[in-house]
């Protein structure tokens, strides 16, 4: 398997654009987790989707953010409008199901907000 | 509240000397507990994972943790460092009830000089 895999790697946009994360679990895993990693705060975990249906999204910081998942292969991550305190390396991970499974990251997108 | 402790910012250690990098949690019940590496530019890598039974557990690129109930600890430990052990380390903590948020550390740099 080619692991997660996320898109783009990098992204610079300017404050006020709409900005679109993209994902790809590992098949047959059927937990989804967006985090966002920065210096200051660490990581993370904004959102994690069970089988499709988001389950927990309490760690999504506002209304700008949101994300979605239409269906077991693919999911993403919305930022509108951004900005500059917008600014981390966003990753999306993947797991099995409820037992005491790792979770495999993906690479990461490095977005950044002028 | 549900935390995980990770006392040092950075660890320095000389090539072929063994290594610790520790952590404490703070969670209810009987949690699993991982390790994650992050190499610099690239997503958390899993290291290893307690779930039950022997507190010594064994993982990959020669490391070990050990889980110390009584003192909610489960520090990583490496025999014999190399310089390719350098990166950033997160300790990860699971409850095995009521949900499947992760909680991870802070992150522990190691950095092994030649």
């Amino acid at each position: 398997d080619a692991g997660v895999i996320q898109s783009p790697r990098h992204e610079v946009t300017e404050m006020g654009q709409e900005v679109t994360l993209r994902c790809k679990p590992i098949s047959g895993h059927d937990y989804l987790f967006w985090y966002r990693q920065t210096m200051m705060r660490g990581l993370e975990l904004l959102i994690y989707f069970n089988n499709n249906v988001p389950i927990d999204d309490s760690g999504m910081p506002e209304d700008r953010f949101s994300a979605k998942m239409p269906n077991a292969s693919f999911s993403t991550l919305k930022i509108q409008p951004s900005e500059p305190r917008d600014s981390a390396v966003y990753f999306c991970a993947s797991s099995l199901g409820q037992g005491p499974y790792e979770q495999y990251f993906g690479p990461g997108t490095r977005l950044t907000v002028t | 509240a549900q935390s995980v402790a990770q006392p040092e910012d950075q660890v320095n250690v000389a090539e072929g000397n063994p290594l610790t990098v520790k952590c404490t949690y703070s969670v209810s019940g009987n949690p699993y507990l991982f390790w994650y590496v992050q190499y610099p530019n690239r997503g958390l890598q899993f290291l290893l994972k307690y779930i039950t039974g022997d507190n010594l557990v064994k993982g990959s690129y020669g490391f070990e943790a050990e889980f110390n109930k009584s003192q909610t600890s489960f520090h990583l430990k490496k025999p014999s460092a190399l310089v390719s052990d350098s990166a950033l380390y997160f300790c990860a903590v699971r409850p095995n009830t009521g949900g499947f948020k992760t909680i991870f550390g802070a992150g522990t740099r190691l950095f092994v000089k030649a």
